[in-house]
Formats: structure tokens, sequence, C-alpha cells
């Protein structure tokens, strides 16, 4: 069965980097895009970007642009999603989820179960 | 970006009701509207795509309807495990942006 099995809770420290993976399972990897979805405590889900693990390519929200890098490795089948430069507002659980690119329609079919990541002094 | 006005932000209600959730889009999005129901705790799971498409093994209690900005979510014959917060999210332009979220709970 499908799986998406995300990296463990991290607490950094202002102005460090975090790296959060996303392991798929049960599909080919390189068949589905990886998108990266954010929620702060008691907030709403937040759009980061995506990558197509199949070419490397990839395409970040332009708020996140210059601070986040999203990778993908075929040799381990795993997605990366590093973000740098954190602040206390980059607190929140990070949320991987596939979508078909092969498809005309749009959805997130699987996601990860979410890595919190704390910003914190 | 396009902004996606949820309403209304919370809504209670009882096992047996149909209630209704509307997101609006500040531009026009065509039919690039999913909804997404989450758990506390839990990553959100797709209930509708392409505004109207009901997603493999979602009750069809479930519906979705609209185009262009107006778009609506119903939930008919409320069962207990409908009571989640429910979010819309456009695909029709980055960045992709989600509504503020729907919270039903029980009354």
């Amino acid at each position: 069965q499908v799986q998406l099995v995300q990296s463990g809770p991290e607490v950094k420290k202002p102005g460090a980097s975090v790296k959060v993976s996303c392991k798929p399972s049960g599909y080919t990897f390189s068949d589905f895009y990886i998108h990266w979805v954010r929620q702060a405590p008691g907030q709403g889900l937040e759009w980061m970007g995506w990558i197509n693990p199949k070419r490397g390519d990839t395409h970040s929200a332009q708020k996140f642009q210059g601070r986040v890098s999203m990778t993908g490795d075929p040799s381990v089948s795993t997605a990366y999603m590093e973000l740098r430069g954190l602040r206390s507002d980059d607190t929140a659980v990070y949320y991987c989820a596939r979508r078909d690119a092969r498809s005309p329609f749009f959805r997130f079919d699987f996601w990860g179960q979410g890595s919190l990541v704390t910003v914190s002094s | 970006a396009i902004q996606m006005t949820q309403s209304p932000s919370s809504l209670s209600a009882s096992v047996g009701d149909t209630v209704t959730i509307t997101c609006r889009a500040s531009q026009d999005i065509t039919n690039d509207l999913g909804w997404y129901q989450q758990k506390p705790g839990k990553a959100p799971n797709v209930l509708i795509y392409a505004a109207s498409k009901l997603e493999n093994g979602v009750p069809s209690r479930f519906s979705g309807s609209g185009s262009g900005t107006d778009f609506t979510l119903t939930i008919s014959s409320l069962q207990p495990e409908d009571f989640a917060t429910y979010s819309c999210l456009q695909t029709y332009s980055y960045p992709y942006t989600f509504g503020q979220g729907t919270k039903l709970d029980l009354k």
C-alpha cells in the first residue's frame, strides 16, 4: 500500500537550517510529484512547493524562494525539503504529499504523517 | 496570489444534519479546486477534486459544486466521523492557496 513516511521532530535555533525527509513506498517514486505543505500551530495549511523526482525540477512559492530547497534522491526513493534561516514563525508541522502529474486532475491523494519543526532559542 | 475566503470559520451541527461550506476565490479559478478534511494531529485527506469529483472511497454524502469564483462543499446526513476541519485548495495558479479552514463540531 502507498505510504509516505517522514522524518521525526526537530528543534532548531533561529537562523539554523532543517532538512525534512519524505520516503514514499508502494509506488514508483519517479511517477509522482512531491509537494510540501506546512501548518503552523492552530493555523491553516500553507503550500510551499513541489519537486518532480523524475527530472529534479522544482517550484517553490515566492515567499520561500531563496530559503527553501526541494531535492530528491532516486537511489533511496526519498524527497527532502530544506529550509534555511529559520525563524520562530517557521514553527510548524511540515507535510509531504504526492500528486500524479500524469492525471489531468489535481489532487493530493496520499500524505506523509507530518514532521514537527520547532524553532526556539 | 489568489486569496481563498472560506466560510464559515466554524460550524456546529448535529448527527444527521446537512451542512454547506463555501470558498470564494479572489479571481476566476475555473474548476481547479479541491476540498480536504483534516482531523486533529493527522494529515489532510482529499474529499473532492476538480470542484465536484468525489475521491475514490469517500462517502457519497460528500459533494462539491461550483466554478469560477464560488464553490461549495456539502455534507449530507452528518456522521460522527465527519466532525473535523475542512479546507479548500486552489491549484489554478501559483502559489497554490488554501482557505483558512472550517472547523465543524458537534452541537
